[in-house]
């Protein structure tokens, strides 16, 4: 297994920029979902990834988007950047169905960006 | 509106003895609980999970317990050591919902003295 990559591990941002965080999902794994982890905060669900279609999203504003590539590797793009956007972006890949106990969620080690 | 929340944001444990991590959630859609552990600079790791049909989940040192008309779910780690300290995180789940997307509360810091 070759586990969850994400890049780049740190960003600096300055408010109204746009952003582009990678991942590259597990070996195996058809699915990707996006989680923003503010300080002091449980990870928050964005948006999830089946099969380079949108397949659940969560309470989050349209300048969140994302993509997901045929090798099953992802994008996050956010425009507008906002102060609040401060956070620890984690990418989780999976399998759909899952196969495993828990989901079989592997997650990234996240990017912590800054928006100033 | 907090759906799952772990009111202790820090718990401190002597080696070798019992943690136990309590979680409540709002949710009656939530059917499905896990639990994940995160360490510094790493991504959460799945530690165990348990399904509303169950009350009780055992692995290892680590067990689940669920109470479902109270809403509560808690974690036991015994005996603890100190490659346990963390934070704890636990997330619920609607199987049903087909994207299996987790709702997670604020994490609780697990310190486990020598």
């Amino acid at each position: 297994e070759t586990g969850v990559t994400q890049s780049p591990t740190h960003l600096i941002k300055t408010r109204g920029q746009q952003v582009t965080l990678r991942c590259s999902s597990q070996s195996g794994h058809n699915t990707v979902s996006w989680y923003q982890q503010a300080l002091g905060q449980g990870p928050q669900f964005i948006f999830q990834y089946y099969r380079e279609e949108e397949n659940g999203r969560g309470n989050f504003p349209p300048r969140f988007s994302g993509l997901q590539f045929p090798n099953y590797s992802s994008e996050l793009n956010v425009n507008a950047l906002e102060l609040d956007d401060s956070a620890l972006y984690l990418c989780a890949s999976s399998s759909n169905p899952p196969h495993r106990e828990g989901y079989g969620y592997t997650f990234g080690s996240g990017t912590r960006l800054t928006v100033v | 509106d907090q759906q799952v929340k772990q009111n202790s944001p820090s718990l401190s444990v002597q080696e070798g003895r019992i943690s136990i991590l309590n979680c409540d959630y709002t949710n009656s859609m939530f059917d499905y609980f896990l639990w994940y552990k995160k360490y510094p600079a790493e991504g959460p790791t799945f530690l165990i999970s348990i399904s509303s049909i169950k009350d009780k989940n055992e692995d290892g040192r680590f067990t689940v317990f669920l109470n479902k008309s109270a809403k509560h779910l808690s974690l036991h780690i015994v005996p603890s050591q100190p490659g346990d300290s963390a934070v704890y995180f636990c997330a619920a789940s609607n199987s049903g919902a087909g994207s299996y997307q987790l709702t997670f509360g604020k994490g609780t810091k697990l310190s486990v003295i020598p």
